[in-house]
């Protein structure tokens, strides 16, 4: 049993590139998050899924776009990478709302130069 | 709005010494409050939770939380920490929005074992 996987683990990226951060769950979580993580600032959420087909908008979307045309996949999308999106993201899924566990992926280390 | 705060950012110890992890959150509502561990270079992993029922909860390596309504807070300790205990520690509230679970994370404390 994987949980969750992420790939790529470390990445750098020039301004104005492109990419996708692949985020896969293996435990039929219907529940899905991308989290950005800076230093002494904790977890933001950037987007979150409740199902196939279904996502929404975090506290801090700007520069991102997910799509969830799975249970098992959601992908962050990085259009034009800034030296703000500089950061590490976790990907995490959980089977319920409310009081359930999120499981987090082991995370992908982004710098944009 | 929901907010967490971990009140220091470090806090060094040495082996074997107590250790108590501060958390204060801001809520007008019911919450369910979650401890989180990141070992270096991995993700998130929970440790423990508070949900309902007795204010005392525990984790499977000695680690303890108490739910404290009045003053708002869910404080970790540990009577007795480890090296293999170096990490650093998020406090979490779940917010119920739409019947989602977003949480919403303090800054992290992170806890340095010295032998």
């Amino acid at each position: 049993n994987a949980g969750v996987t992420q790939t790529p683990k470390f990445r750098i990226l020039k301004i104005g590139q492109s990419m996708t951060l692949q985020c896969t769950q293996d435990m039929n979580h219907n529940y899905m998050y991308w989290y950005r993580q800076d230093p002494g600032m904790g977890l933001k959420l950037i987007y979150y899924s409740v199902g196939a087909g279904i996502t929404d908008k975090g506290e801090v979307p700007n520069g991102y776009n997910v799509s969830r045309s799975t249970t098992e996949d959601f992908p962050l999308r990085l259009e034009l990478a800034a030296p703000s999106q500089t950061s590490v993201y976790f990907c995490a899924s959980s089977y319920l709302a409310g009081v359930e566990t999120q499981y987090f992926g082991p995370g992908t280390r982004l710098l944009v130069l | 709005a929901q907010s967490v705060t971990q009140l220091d950012s470090q806090v060094p110890v040495f082996e074997e010494a107590p250790v108590e992890l501060r958390c204060n959150y801001s809520s007008s509502v019911s919450v369910y409050l979650f401890w989180y561990v990141q070992y270096p270079n991995q993700g998130l992993q929970l440790l423990l939770k508070y949900l309902s029922g007795s204010t005392l909860v525990e984790s499977i390596n000695g680690f303890e939380a108490e739910f404290n309504k009045s003053q708002t807070s869910f404080h970790l300790r540990k009577p007795s920490v480890h090296i293999s205990d170096t990490a650093e520690y998020f406090c979490a509230v779940s917010l119920l929005s739409g019947g989602y679970n977003k949480l919403i994370f303090g800054a992290g404390t992170r806890l340095a074992v010295h032998p």
